[in-house]
């Protein structure tokens, strides 16, 4: 089955600095790559997702990237702010081969952003 | 815009009971998803339904069963419950189809096992 790595488990940066979270996966087959924010006692929620048949995707200050090649994809967050805190977590699915199936996500270990003022 | 609708959410039984949740997925949706995370964890998928039909599973123990109704909600029901079995359940739903992968999560139920 499918494996997603993330690093780092922990990440502190100053406000309006840069974060850059990674994954990597272990199935080429894996086809759609979500990130999820996640607030204490919260469900996680959807922040930014790339299809391999992109390379990169851009939302106002969050950006993610994907090389196929190596199996790995990035999240990265611009001019952080303190709501950004939270935990981070990548995840991938086989979605598009299944034929319309609801495919479950892998997820990655996670990631606790910490925004210093 | 309406979410993924769980309840309860929260729950407390003891060991060896049974507990049903139930989700409810965002109007229009057609697939629904059950997670469990346990505590400092990341999400972890059970079973998965696809217009009524079982469409993906993963690490679900055989003491918990699924099914999704003709109104598309879903209920997860867990039998001879253990103490490993504390966690949150998240529900997520997606609309399949079309080019649509999305899954939103709905505010979880947190089971404790005593």
């Amino acid at each position: 089955g499918e494996n997603v790595e993330q690093h780092p488990s922990t990440l502190s940066v100053q406000e309006g600095d840069s974060a850059v979270i990674k994954c990597t996966y272990s199935d080429s087959a894996s086809n759609y790559f979500p990130w999820y924010k996640q607030e204490l006692g919260k469900g996680p929620q959807l922040i930014i997702d790339i299809r391999s048949n992109v390379g990169e995707k851009k939302d106002q200050r969050i950006a993610v990237t994907l090389n196929k090649t190596a199996k790995h994809f990035s999240l990265h967050i611009t001019e952080t702010q303190p709501e950004d805190s939270a935990v981070y977590f990548c995840a991938a699915s086989t979605a598009m081969y299944s034929g319309g199936g609801a495919d479950g996500l892998t997820f990655g270990k996670g990631t606790h952003l910490i925004i210093q003022p | 815009a309406a979410g993924v609708i769980q309840s309860p959410r929260h729950l407390i039984k003891e060991k060896r009971e049974t507990a049903t949740l139930k989700c409810y997925p965002i109007p229009r949706h057609d697939t629904v998803y059950w997670y469990q995370q346990g505590p400092g964890q990341d999400p972890q998928f059970l079973i998965s339904f696809y217009e009524k039909m079982q469409s993906d599973k993963g690490s679900i123990p055989d003491r918990f069963s699924a099914q999704q109704f003709s109104d598309y909600h879903s209920e997860l029901n867990m039998s001879s419950l253990e103490l490993g079995d504390s966690a949150l359940y998240f529900c997520a739903s997606s609309l399949e189809g079309g080019d649509t992968y999305e899954q939103y999560f709905g505010p979880g139920t947190r089971l404790t096992v005593t």
